[in-house]
């Protein structure tokens, strides 16, 4: 049974730097073929598609925010961290982690995080 | 980044209606596009992947079509639990893009 569950800080101020932290069972991001994507939402809005980790470690972020994102794992701990600097109220989203699937060319986000709302406000 | 372009962006749908979303693609992107389904205050669900492979234990009245750059997504017969938001996802190139939505109400 796959599972993820995202963590981190309900509120943080502007400027700071954002922790997120996805614990994850069913799968390992030691295996070939596992990757863990990061996806927001602000309130109301569209869905906004963040970052990717792969079991080899390569890394995908998305352009607009690439300088201020860090993806990594902890494969040890079942874990991907998701850092992003320089916060600010536009931010404010619920952000989710989920298990990212290939088949062919193809991939999907195939299993979900319930997603945690983090708050930018001093 | 490659836009995805929904439409509409809601549509008002009775129980047994059939309703078709589309999504346009600003360049070429094959089949690399998912559908997913989201309820108010829960995480997306996947429906389907490859533009028109069924997610397992998805009910088959959702069907995905389409390749290049035009897709749709097809319920055949709407039912009270499919009232909800759908969004494209394309997965051909990097930033990965999300449609704006289409949120599905009950006429």
């Amino acid at each position: 049974q796959v599972t993820l569950k995202e963590s981190g800080p309900a509120l943080v101020k502007p400027t700071q730097t954002l922790t997120l932290t996805c614990t994850f069972s069913g799968f390992s991001l030691s295996t070939s073929g596992m990757r863990v994507s990061w996806i927001r939402q602000p309130p109301g809005k569209a869905l906004e598609w963040l970052a990717r980790i792969d079991w080899d470690d390569d890394k995908f972020y998305s352009t607009s925010l690439k300088t201020r994102l860090t993806i990594s794992k902890d494969t040890s701990k079942n874990q991907v961290v998701l850092t992003m600097t320089n916060m600010d109220p536009v931010d404010t989203a619920t952000y989710y982690c989920a298990r990212t699937s290939c088949s062919g060319t193809s991939c999907y986000l195939d299993y979900w995080g319930q997603g945690t709302l983090v708050t930018v406000s001093s | 980044a490659i836009q995805m372009t929904q439409s509409p962006s809601s549509l008002s749908a009775s129980v047994g209606d059939r309703v078709t979303i589309t999504c346009r693609a600003s360049q070429v992107i094959g089949n690399d596009l998912g559908w997913y389904q989201q309820k108010p205050g829960k995480a997306p669900k996947l429906l389907i992947y490859a533009a028109s492979s069924l997610q397992s234990g998805v009910p088959s009245r959702f069907s995905g079509s389409g390749s290049g750059t035009d897709f749709t997504l097809t319920i055949s017969s709407l039912q009270p639990e499919d009232f909800a938001s759908y969004y494209c996802l394309q997965d051909y190139n990097y930033p990965w893009t999300f449609g704006q939505g289409t949120n599905v109400e009950i006429k």
